[in-house]
């Protein structure tokens, strides 16, 4: 029990566009989600916090506007980079929280981003 | 100061080791403690969690907790070359965002 998955695993994409990610708990409704960025041999950094049928709440330093999320079920929050450069290439991980206390939090595979 | 520090290493023991893993935070009202594995390009793998002080045992794995010291360990027996990845702590205080540690990369050589 407990999977998360994510789509897709990896995309390339060009400087300028706009890449979306999906993030679903596959046999469990999840009321939280959270967006996670790695970078290379670094710990996971919150990105926000997705909560089913409201706004996400971004950490200090991350752009609402460049990162939106939405969180349409209980079983699928997305991630959509918008006008991608570079910089935002990196290893994007959701996870989903099953205790509804953040403590018993569940991880998608992430989705390795890289921008051109 | 990092709320939750932990030695990124690399740390190597060979197969059949008992590993021992740490992490150390600053903030006393945190309560749940979190040990995830990762795997290379993969997403964390949930191994255990403990509430407040004290032990938990799950196969070869042992978490412990001492708040007294702020101070978390996982122990590892019989390590397995499979058990080779990078071992992240995390904590929160509950229905709050977790504090991930840096992670400390392991490598167990057959």
């Amino acid at each position: 029990g407990a999977v998360v998955s994510q789509h897709p695993s990896w995309v390339i994409c060009k400087s300028g566009t706009s890449v979306k990610i999906e993030c679903r708990s596959l046999d469990f409704q999840a009321t939280t989600m959270f967006w996670y960025r790695q970078f290379p041999k670094q710990s996971l950094m919150l990105m926000a916090t997705s909560n089913e049928g409201s706004k996400a709440t971004y950490e200090q330093g991350v752009e609402k506007d460049k990162f939106l999320i939405n969180h349409a079920s209980l079983t699928l929050s997305t991630l959509t980079v918008t006008s991608a450069h570079p910089e935002d290439s990196s290893f994007y991980i959701c996870s989903a929280d099953t205790s509804g206390e953040s403590y018993e939090q569940y991880f998608g595979p992430g989705t390795r981003l890289t921008v051109t | 100061q990092k709320e939750v520090e932990q030695d990124p290493g690399p740390l190597s023991v060979p197969e059949g080791a008992i590993v021992s893993l740490n992490c150390t935070y600053s903030n006393s009202a945190f309560q749940y403690f979190m040990w995830y594995r990762q795997y290379s390009r993969k997403g964390p793998e949930l191994l255990m969690y403990t509430y407040s002080s004290g032990n938990k045992e799950d196969g070869r794995f042992t978490a412990q907790v001492d708040k007294s010291s702020k101070y978390i360990s996982l122990f590892i027996r019989d390590s397995q070359p499979s058990d080779s990845a990078t071992y992240l702590c995390a904590m929160n205080r509950g229905a709050q965002k977790l504090v991930f540690g840096q992670g400390t990369r392991l490598t167990i050589n057959p």
